[in-house]
């Protein structure tokens, strides 16, 4: 069981625009910044977002972060095949003085 | 370009002991709060311990509390986590990574991952 809830799946078809939600508490979501990793088989996590909406460097712009109050999300438009990944947020608990991750999100591109 | 290599992972038996290693490159790694991750096999991100810059501070997940031991050799630009009495559920693949902030879970970049294999 994750700190943080996130849909085990997700999907659309190229083109559309997806979106990934994370749910927390106000001892992590709701009081601190979430990152989101993007993680493709048999290769180490990648962050995607971070600060609840920045973007590094290389990441496109028709990814975007959001968060509200113990909640936060993902979209990703412009659906591509290259995005199918697992998609997975995290932040710090202030309860638990530790960082938390979501269960993650298989987005698959039908 | 900054980089990090785990090293050490390898099949053992429950109870056993093993040490895990991860080799820095590319920055300046005392200025940075490391941390370990591990992913089981098929499922998601559990977040293992970290260490502050100056090695003055650790913190562990409560799974792994009195089990392992982080540590860091800021001379050597290296990364450790000791695990003893180790259990089938520590089987995964464990990840190093550079804390980009303090107490904010941002963590760029990762290294590739060593795997971890608990025999019963």
């Amino acid at each position: 069981q994750s700190v943080l809830t996130q849909p085990p799946s997700a999907s659309g078809t190229p083109g559309q625009t997806v979106t990934i939600s994370c749910s927390g508490s106000s001892s992590n979501v709701g009081s601190n910044i979430v990152n989101w990793y993007q993680q493709f088989p048999g290769t180490a996590p990648k962050v995607l977002i971070y600060s609840n909406n920045q973007r590094p460097s290389g990441v496109p712009d028709r990814i975007s972060g959001s968060k509200s109050g113990t909640s936060a999300s993902l979209a990703i438009s412009g659906l591509q095949s290259e995005d199918e990944a697992d998609y997975y947020c995290a932040g710090w608990d202030d309860s638990l003085n530790g960082p938390v991750f979501g269960g993650g999100t298989k987005l698959t591109v039908l | 370009q900054v980089k990090l290599v785990e090293s050490g992972g390898g099949l053992v038996k429950a109870g056993g002991s093993l040490r895990l290693s991860c080799a820095a490159s590319g920055f300046t790694f005392s200025d940075y709060y490391m941390s370990w991750i591990r992913q089981a096999p098929g499922k998601g991100l559990e977040w293992v311990s970290y260490i502050s810059s100056k090695n003055n501070y650790t913190y562990y997940a409560d799974s792994v509390k009195g089990r392992f031991t982080i540590s860091r050799d800021n001379a050597k630009n290296s990364l450790y986590l000791q695990m003893n009495s180790l259990r089938a559920e520590d089987t995964a693949v464990y990840y190093c990574a550079r804390e980009a902030g303090i107490r904010v879970a941002w963590f760029d970049p990762w290294g590739q991952g060593t795997l971890v294999t608990v025999s019963s």
